[in-house]
């Protein structure tokens, strides 16, 4: 069964650009949720999608926003690139939500991630 | 979210038993204890998760304390490829995961 697959790998952007990053999970996974990485920050919570609609949301300005499609397919979109933008974004799927016990609701995959280059 | 509390390091020896330790006092009764690790370069593998119970899987153990304010990862017979960043995260019921900052352990042959 392939993994979760993410692309571009690596991105370089200039500041005010947009960028558009895309999550393709695990076959029959519906949930997708995307994290930023950063040396100082450390795994940062963005947002979860499940059935094309966002389920949570972490602490992050409005310029970063995702949606998910039919297919449970993911995009993430940054607009107005800043500095501080440049991380690794990892985006992860499972195959439900829920609050079941069970591994088959709480483990996550990840993907190897989007190094994004903010210049 | 209820905070974790972690080593920045630990050392083991190859083919020994490593206890990682995790504080987390302000845990809420339907917060679930679970562990991550990320190897270099590579996004986040989950590890194991537990409630209430110490549990086992194949990757570790994880024991939890009567009063769920610690839990103790444990891994049996360390190898080089142990070698990570290991995360205890707090999960309530939306599934927002909260990393902290991990406990970077070092595996030496």
């Amino acid at each position: 069964k392939a993994g979760v697959t993410q692309t571009p790998r690596y991105l370089i952007k200039t500041r005010g650009q947009q960028v558009t990053l895309s999550c393709s999970p695990i076959s029959g996974h519906r949930s997708v949720s995307w994290y930023q990485q950063t040396p100082g920050q450390g795994l940062q919570f963005l947002f979860e999608y499940f059935s094309e609609t966002q389920r949570n949301k972490g602490n992050f300005p409005g310029r970063f926003s995702g949606r998910q499609f039919s297919n449970s397919r993911s995009e993430m979109n940054v607009s107005t690139l800043e500095l501080g933008d440049s991380a690794l974004y990892l985006c992860a799927s499972r195959l439900a939500t829920g609050t079941s016990y069970g591994r088959l609701y709480n483990e996550q995959f990840f993907g190897p991630g989007t190094r994004l280059t903010v210049l | 979210d209820a905070k974790t509390t972690q080593p920045n390091s630990m050392e083991s020896n190859e083919e020994e038993p490593v206890h990682l330790p995790c504080n987390h006092s302000t845990i809420s009764g339907t917060d679930y204890i679970h562990w991550y690790r990320q190897l270099p370069s590579q996004g986040p593998e989950y590890v194991i998760h537990g409630l209430t119970s110490n549990v086992n899987n194949r990757m570790a153990s994880l024991a939890i304390a009567e009063d769920r304010k610690s839990s103790t990862l444990i891994l049996h017979r360390a190898t080089l490829r142990d070698a990570a960043v290991y995360y205890c995260i707090l999960k309530g019921s939306n599934y927002k995961l909260t990393f902290g900052k991990g406990t970077l352990l070092t595996v030496n042959p």
